[in-house]
């Protein structure tokens, strides 16, 4: 079946630092590809997607690049702000099974 | 537009009870999706509805149930309640089948004593 493999967190930075955060997937079709944020105590929200492959989401600073090749979507933003801190979810999307498949989500904290 | 609402949103209940959790979509949204999010077993699928049909259905016991009206709000109901069970649970909806991107409702926070 479908999975979804991020970098184990936490991570911690200072303000301004670059950011990382691995993710690479396996599935069988041609899903879409997701980044969703969730702040403490809230819902996910979506940060940026990407449909096919070579295309790249974009949100806020933060950019992703859906890898067909190396079956990847890294997460990265050039300076961090510490309101960034939040935990951060890899996701896959299957439009024929109806199913989104997520990572085991990152914990980003940036201090001041 | 409003986002997705998700009622209540925290429910403490007692083992054996059953609970029921309310989802409203977006509006014109026809898909809604439920997971359970939990710090051991991260998010995982319950089940998938589009026009009052589930369409699919992840890998939890028959306790776990939901349904979905003709104005695309779902509901989740879950009976006979274990310690277990106590989880975040969302709700996502999406414009339709095949529409990819989902939205997410605050959740619901389930403490079950």
């Amino acid at each position: 079946g479908d999975s979804v493999t991020q970098m184990e967190g936490p991570v911690t930075l200072s303000e301004e630092a670059f950011l990382t955060i691995n993710c690479t997937y396996t599935a069988t079709g041609y899903p879409s590809l997701f980044w969703y944020v969730q702040y403490p105590g809230e819902g996910l929200q979506l940060l940026l997607k990407a449909t096919k492959a070579d295309d790249k989401g974009s949100n806020k600073g933060f950019e992703a690049t859906y890898r067909k090749e190396t079956t990847s979507f890294h997460l990265e933003k050039g300076s961090v702000q510490v309101s960034d801190s939040a935990v951060y979810f890899c996701a896959l999307r299957d439009t024929n099974a109806g199913k989104s498949t997520f990572g085991d989500g990152t914990t980003l904290t940036v201090k001041p | 537009k409003a986002g997705v609402t998700q009622t209540p949103r925290y429910l403490i209940k007692t083992r054996g009870q059953q609970v029921t959790l309310s989802c409203s979509p977006i509006s014109g949204h026809r898909s809604v999706s439920w997971y359970q999010q939990t710090p051991g077993q991260g998010l995982q699928f319950l089940f998938e509805y589009f026009s009052e049909t589930q369409r699919n259905k992840g890998n939890f016991p028959g306790r776990f149930s939901g349904r979905q009206f003709s104005n695309s709000r779902s509901e989740m109901n879950v009976s006979t309640l274990e310690l277990g069970d106590s989880a975040l649970y969302l709700c996502a909806s999406s414009g339709g089948r095949g529409a990819d991107t989902q939205y997410f409702g605050p959740g619901t926070r389930l403490t079950v004593l």
